[in-house]
């Protein structure tokens, strides 16, 4: 059974360009949730989705948006690059259903984002 | 709001020796589940480990148990005959909380274990 699997792995942009970054959870999962990773902040929450629908949404600015397909494979966008935005972003997956708190949640190897 | 504390910035543990992560977690909510999970210098997060706060007994996975105290709010990890592979960052999680609405994971700052041949 397939991992969770993001991509691009590593990805290297400059300040004021924008960046897509693909998801798909493991096979029969329908929940799809982002987080950032940095050195000073640690793992914050960005946004969580089931079946095409945004259920929560982290303390991100507007920059920031995701989507999530028909297919559960869910996007997130960084439009206008700041420094500030270097980071691994994991991706977790779950079944989704029921109360958020059940169930097991599974990560990505994540992207690695750097801005110059 | 929820709120997860490792106190444990750094542990040393020999080889084949168990070693226990310390986890205290902070919700009014009685529903909510608890996560462990392994980050080794590649940076893929791995999960270890989960435990519901309906669940009587204490989640075991492998050589990993989660010591579960409820009433003191509590979920160490506990890692049995420790392996150099174990050497990485562990962080504890927390999802659910605030009337059960909540669908992300709170994480803790980490511990950095090493494992000592």
């Amino acid at each position: 059974k397939a991992g969770v699997t993001q991509t691009p792995r590593y990805l290297i942009k400059t300040r004021g360009q924008q960046v897509t970054l693909s998801c798909s959870p493991i096979s029969g999962h329908r929940s799809v949730s982002w987080y950032q990773q940095t050195p000073g902040q640690g793992l914050q929450f960005l946004f969580e989705y089931f079946s095409e629908t945004q259920r929560n949404k982290g303390n991100f600015p507007g920059r920031f948006s995701g989507r999530q397909f028909s297919n559960s494979r869910s996007e997130m966008n960084v439009s206008t690059l700041e420094l500030g935005d270097s980071a691994l972003y994991l991706c977790a997956s779950s079944l989704g259903g029921g109360t958020p708190y059940t169930g097991e949640l599974f990560f990505g190897e994540g992207s690695r984002l750097t801005v110059l | 709001a929820q709120k997860i504390t490792q106190t444990q910035p750094g542990m040393f543990v020999q080889e084949k020796e168990a070693v226990t992560l310390d986890c205290t977690y902070d919700t009014s909510d009685p529903s909510y589940g608890l996560f462990w999970y392994k980050q080794p210098s590649s940076g893929e997060m791995i999960f270890l480990i989960y435990q519901g706060s309906y669940d009587q007994q204490n989640a075991t996975e492998g050589r990993y148990s989660l010591n579960f105290q409820k009433a003191r709010k509590s979920a160490n990890l506990v890692i049995s005959a420790s392996q150099l592979g174990d050497s990485a960052m562990y962080f504890c999680a927390m999802r659910g909380g605030s009337g059960g609405s909540n669908y992300k994971l709170t994480f803790g700052k980490g511990t950095l274990l090493t494992v000592n041949p």
